[in-house]
């Protein structure tokens, strides 16, 4: 199994910082990388899939980048409501496997 | 606009069978294969099953493969996940996703809990 290693597992960070979170494959899976987004109480929300590519609807402040077995998710100019916890998940191989969560809040 | 609605879930014995249901609208749901996701209380996620669009294939990771089975019907735009000899640690939010890959769109969940 692909196992994902994902850091930091929390993060407190101010409004208008930047905030990065990353995630590390056990194995090369070729940009096969999704990246959720989950608020209290709620179901996972897709913000990236295929490493890269901006899923409909989610604002241009979220970024996602990396390939072979190191990737990222950058937030610019962190606002209010982007205070969740964030998962990564590959799919490049069953059995998918997610990280084990980065849980972001406002200092 | 996409809706994913389960049910089924509730509160079940250990060894116990329990069977999950996800009632899908807003897209040609045979066009898609889908999937189950869970989340255990304040834990990370993990996938279940994946179902392709006639059925056909199914995958599972090692946790619940023998005793979870996905399921789909296309005529009724649902899926299903039948869960035998369920355990404590299948505790959990159990989500539908609409996949292949990645998951677009998740359910509000239903939450299991194995107990005694």
């Amino acid at each position: 199994d692909i196992q994902m290693t994902q850091s930091p597992a929390s993060l407190s960070a101010s409004l208008g910082e930047t905030v990065t979170i990353e995630c590390r494959a056990s194995e090369d899976i070729y940009n096969g990388l999704a990246w959720y987004q989950q608020k209290p109480g709620k179901s996972p929300q897709l913000l990236i899939y295929n490493a890269n590519s901006l899923h409909t609807g989610v604002p241009s402040r979220f970024s996602g980048s990396g390939s072979g077995t190191q990737y990222s998710l950058k937030i610019n100019s962190l606002q209010s409501e982007d205070v969740a916890s964030y998962f990564c998940q590959q799919y490049y191989n069953y059995p998918y496997t997610f990280g084990a969560g980065t849980k972001l809040e406002l200092k | 606009e996409v809706q994913l609605v389960e049910s089924g879930g509730g509160l079940v014995q250990p060894g116990r069978s329990l069977k999950l249901s996800c009632a899908a609208s807003g897209f040609t749901f045979s066009n898609y294969y889908m999937a189950w996701v869970r989340q255990a209380p304040k834990k990370g996620l993990e996938w279940v099953a994946t179902i392709s669009t006639s059925g056909s294939r199914t995958y599972y990771p090692d946790s619940v493969k023998g005793r979870f089975t996905i399921s789909r019907d296309n005529a009724k735009s649902s899926l299903y996940l039948q869960m035998n000899s369920l355990k404590s640690e299948d505790t959990a939010t159990y989500y539908c996703a609409r996949g292949p890959n990645w998951f677009a769109y998740w359910g509000q969940g239903t939450l299991v809990t194995v107990s005694s």
